[in-house]
């Protein structure tokens, strides 16, 4: 079974602090991670995905198999940043493949 | 370019009134069309997803039901709503856009159901 774990309901942090929203799967076969975003009275888009290895807004993830992790990281944090942001993960096959998406972690950051 | 639309953007109903949520998609053919739900401490719940017309997967037992009568119309529906049912329902969409996969998923804007 596809699962995605976001330990921390919220993180709060000041701009210019590096910033870590961590994201944690179980998945039995080949994963596709991906990392949406939700800023205030806004729709929920998409942020990154790990098969692009790149780089959005100055975040970035990188897929770790052995930890399978697929943590979110940006060196210097915005206020901009500020906003909701789910993990999610599918299974990298051909085919329909689900989305399963972790719960959630706010991130807040100050001035 | 690709657009997702849903309706009514919020909606009030009373205990044992019936639903309709529509979502329709435009700019793309035979997407895949998902209804979630996102509710506090518990993240985006998958409720029904669609590979084509009339193909509705169900993923938890609950008290709606999804239909697909067109290509890009997915809607939500309920003949009696619950207190429980109260949340933010999300209609989204993904097709193979880039080659790499068509896992990307495109959402709506909400709708926020309110039953009192």
């Amino acid at each position: 079974a596809q699962r995605v774990t976001q330990p921390e309901k919220l993180l709060s942090v000041f701009k210019g602090a590096p910033v870590e929203l961590k994201c944690n799967y179980s998945y039995s076969g080949s994963p596709e991670l991906f990392w949406y975003v939700q800023y205030s009275r806004q729709r929920l888009q998409l942020l990154l995905r790990h098969i692009s290895r790149e780089s959005i807004k100055g975040f970035t993830a990188d897929l770790n198999k052995g930890e399978t992790s697929f943590h979110l990281k940006k060196p210097f944090a915005q206020e901009e940043d500020s906003a909701m942001y789910y993990c999610a993960l599918s299974g990298r096959r051909t085919g329909f493949q689900k989305l399963v998406f972790g719960t959630g972690t706010r991130l807040l950051v100050s001035p | 370019s690709q657009t997702i639309h849903q309706w009514p953007a919020t909606l009030v109903q009373p205990v044992g009134s019936p639903l309709s949520l529509e979502c329709t998609v435009e700019g793309t053919s035979n997407p895949n069309l998902y209804w979630y739900r996102q509710a506090a401490g518990r993240g985006l719940q998958l409720l029904f997803y669609s590979v084509g017309i009339g193909q509705i997967s169900s993923e938890v037992p609950q008290n709606l039901s999804a239909s697909r009568p067109q290509d890009r119309q997915f809607i939500l529906s309920s003949k009696k709503l619950l207190l429980s049912d109260s949340g933010f329902y999300l209609c989204a969409w993904s097709g193979l856009l880039d080659g790499l996969s068509g896992n990307t998923i495109y959402f709506g804007e909400g709708s926020w159901l309110t039953v009192v």
